[in-house]
């Protein structure tokens, strides 16, 4: 599988427990941000995704908290499990002529033990 | 419904050689999206493509990269002649709208030596 780098941000929990993942975005004309997992061997997959007109969406164990004065993103995932051991990535997207491109951040590895 | 295919998942080559990447999005889906992850970097956008038409171009590198889509189905994306810097996994994504609803391929991981 992909390697994901040695610099990337880690967080490592125990399964059961919350998680709060954090992304901080740098273009502040941004409106539409989306929360991607990639797995070992995969692409990105889809989470949730939260528009700046909102400041909370709710998924399915996940909550995406967005505050746009100070450019931050989060991901929290309850109850988290073994299975939600992957690399995160946040992403935005700023509309206009560039409507189809995203910006990802860096990642963070979440480890989630036994 | 088949998912974005990706092919090869491997290809390993030497500096100076060419590589023809493929990708297969999910039928009907006219938006179709090429990034790469450059080993320890982010993920970044090379192009995107409406139908047969490059909607963005803007994050192709250089001239070494030729990104094609003809007949708005397929797209292939060739590195001509590839460099040590262009390895990395390289991803293809597809969509039915806009931005939203991107569903990506499992890419191919390009190394050059």
């Amino acid at each position: 599988g992909e390697s994901v780098g040695l610099h990337l941000p880690t967080l490592s929990v125990q399964e059961g427990d919350n998680s709060i993942i954090n992304c901080a975005y740098s273009n502040s004309a941004s409106d539409y941000f989306i929360w991607y997992k990639q797995e070992s061997g995969k692409g990105p997959q889809f989470i949730i995704d939260i528009r700046s007109n909102m400041d909370k969406r709710q998924g399915q164990r996940v909550t995406v908290l967005l505050n746009k004065t100070v450019k931050h993103l989060s991901l929290q995932i309850a109850a988290t499990q073994p299975g939600d051991s992957a690399v995160y990535f946040c992403a935005e997207n700023a509309g206009g002529t560039s409507y189809g491109k995203l910006t990802f951040g860096q990642g963070t590895i979440l480890t989630v033990h036994p | 419904e088949a998912g974005v295919t990706q092919f090869p998942s491997h290809s390993v080559i030497e500096k100076g050689q060419t590589v023809t990447l493929r990708c297969d999005p999910i039928s009907g889906h006219d938006n179709l999206y090429w990034y790469r992850r450059v080993m320890g970097k982010e993920i970044k956008f090379l192009l995107h493509f409406v139908k047969e038409s490059k909607q963005d171009e803007s994050g192709m590198p250089n001239n070494r990269f030729l990104a094609e889509r003809t007949g708005g189905t397929y797209s292939t994306l060739k590195v001509q002649p590839a460099e040590l810097e262009d390895s990395g996994v390289y991803f293809c994504a597809s969509s039915q709208g806009t931005a939203y609803g991107y569903t990506f391929g499992s890419g191919t991981r390009l190394t050059v030596v």
